[in-house]
């Protein structure tokens, strides 16, 4: 079956704009996470969504949001874009509740904040 | 959740066993231990997981003491390919919130 799919892989913005990071969970999937990852700061989650709603939060400002559509499908948005927000942006699917669950990741969008 | 503590980085040759071994003192009742694997610009990617004893699948195994304070995790006869990051997790095991650490940055050498 086909995998995580992440759009765009890489993406070039201006300090101050705004962008939006698609993901695809693998079919049958409902919790989709996002995670952040810097050379300084590691991997760091940063929300997770199930049937449409937010269920987890990691520490990050107001500027990133998120949100799951109907068919399980996930964008994430970064409002007024800080150079510091330059980072390989992951996603994850999974199957929440299972015992022995594994997450699933995508590629990975290269975000740079130029 | 859980703390964990793993090597920075760790060295080894082809077709040797790498050990990688991960404290976790303050490991919960409910959690399990995991470890994924990462390759540069690409996500991570599931290898292993367990709660207690040992735990093996076609790709490593997965020790685990009685009192789960530490694992370690075992890779046969690595390969050049075997390069990666590899990260120890404690947590509940789903799958949809996971604390990562730094990791142990492993080389394999020809």
């Amino acid at each position: 079956k086909a995998g995580v799919t992440q759009t765009p892989r890489y993406l070039i913005k201006t300090r101050g704009q705004q962008v939006t990071l698609s993901c695809s969970p693998i079919s049958g999937h409902r919790s989709v996470s996002w995670y952040q990852q810097t050379p300084g700061q590691g991997l760091q989650f940063l929300f997770e969504y199930f049937s449409e709603t937010q269920r987890n939060k990691g520490n990050f400002p107001g500027r990133f949001s998120g949100r799951q559509f109907s068919n399980s499908r996930s964008e994430m948005n970064v409002s007024t874009l800080e150079l510091g927000d330059s980072a390989l942006y992951l996603c994850a699917s999974s199957h929440p509740g299972q015992p022995n669950t594994e997450a699933f990741f995508g590629q990975g969008t290269r975000l740079t904040v130029v | 959740l859980a703390k964990t503590t793993q090597p920075i980085s760790m060295d080894s040759y082809e077709g040797q066993e790498v050990n990688i071994t991960c404290s976790h003192n303050n490991i919960a009742t409910n959690d399990y231990i995991t470890w994924y694997q990462q390759f540069p610009s690409q996500g991570p990617r599931f290898i292993i997981q367990g709660y207690k004893t040992k735990v093996t699948n076609e790709v490593a195994s997965l020790f685990i003491p009685a009192d789960r304070k530490s694992s370690t995790l075992s890779l046969p006869r690595v390969s050049l390919s075997d390069t990666a990051v590899y990260y120890c997790l404690v947590g509940e095991a789903a799958g949809n919130k996971l604390t990562f650490g730094g990791g142990t940055r492993v080389l394999v050498k020809p």
